[in-house]
């Protein structure tokens, strides 16, 4: 049972336009991550949001936390070249100190020049 | 900080066959995560290390082990490799669990 939706699975889009990718689950999370993955690489750390309605900016990212805690949105604005990549949610759930997260299968965004 | 290193990058191997991979975590990190990737199935934990103690772990055969050293660094084992073990397999380093830096990955290819 895949725990996380993540739509589209593949988005490509020419240079400046807008797009939002979306994270989806049943399940309520304590936090939720987004990491960009680039060919032949490991996924990095974008953002991480916490409280429920939450949003956060990163340069053209805005990534925002459902009020129940159990979606996420991205929103990329005047896509550049640069951030083509797959990218991932990634929901958590503590247990204490031991952390527990589980992956969505990715958006693959193509942004062309 | 020195990333996260994985050795060695490409591997192939023969069905049968297994196989040791290598992690170093970045320095001062206690938690090593171990992750396999297929486009079919995306990222699938494996299991996670702290402190030389598996303290959590996925839905993988007994094939699949591991084991942390003392000084953080780690190690993947699988056994009787199958084709459909093919896959990139990325280690995680974390200070407490859940905020992951990832390594390059090692791509393991089983014919």
């Amino acid at each position: 049972t895949q725990l996380l939706e993540q739509s589209p699975q593949f988005l490509s889009i020419q240079e400046g336009e807008n797009l939002t990718v979306y994270c989806n689950s049943s399940s309520v999370f304590s936090s939720l991550q987004w990491y960009r993955q680039e060919p032949g690489e490991g996924p990095v750390l974008l953002v991480t949001v916490v409280t429920g309605g939450e949003v956060k900016k990163l340069k053209r990212l805005t990534f925002q936390f459902g009020d129940a805690r159990k979606d996420s949105s991205l929103h990329i604005t005047a896509a550049q070249p640069g951030d083509t990549g797959l990218y991932l949610c990634a929901g958590a759930r503590s247990g204490g100190s031991n952390y527990k997260l589980t992956f969505g299968k990715g958006t693959l965004l193509t942004v062309n020049p | 900080k020195a990333g996260v290193t994985q050795t060695p990058r490409y591997l192939i191997k023969t069905r049968g066959q297994q196989v040791t991979l290598s992690c170093s975590p970045i320095s001062g990190h206690r938690s090593v995560s171990w992750y396999q990737q297929t486009p079919g199935q995306g990222l699938q934990f494996l299991f996670e290390y702290f402190s030389e103690t598996q303290r959590n772990k996925g839905n993988f055969p007994g094939r699949f082990s591991g084991r942390q050293f003392s000084n953080s660094r780690s190690e993947m084992n699988v056994s009787t490799l199958e084709l459909g073990d093919s896959a990139l397999y990325l280690c995680a380093s974390s200070s407490a669990g859940l905020y992951l830096y990832f390594g390059p990955g090692t791509r393991l290819t089983v014919t």
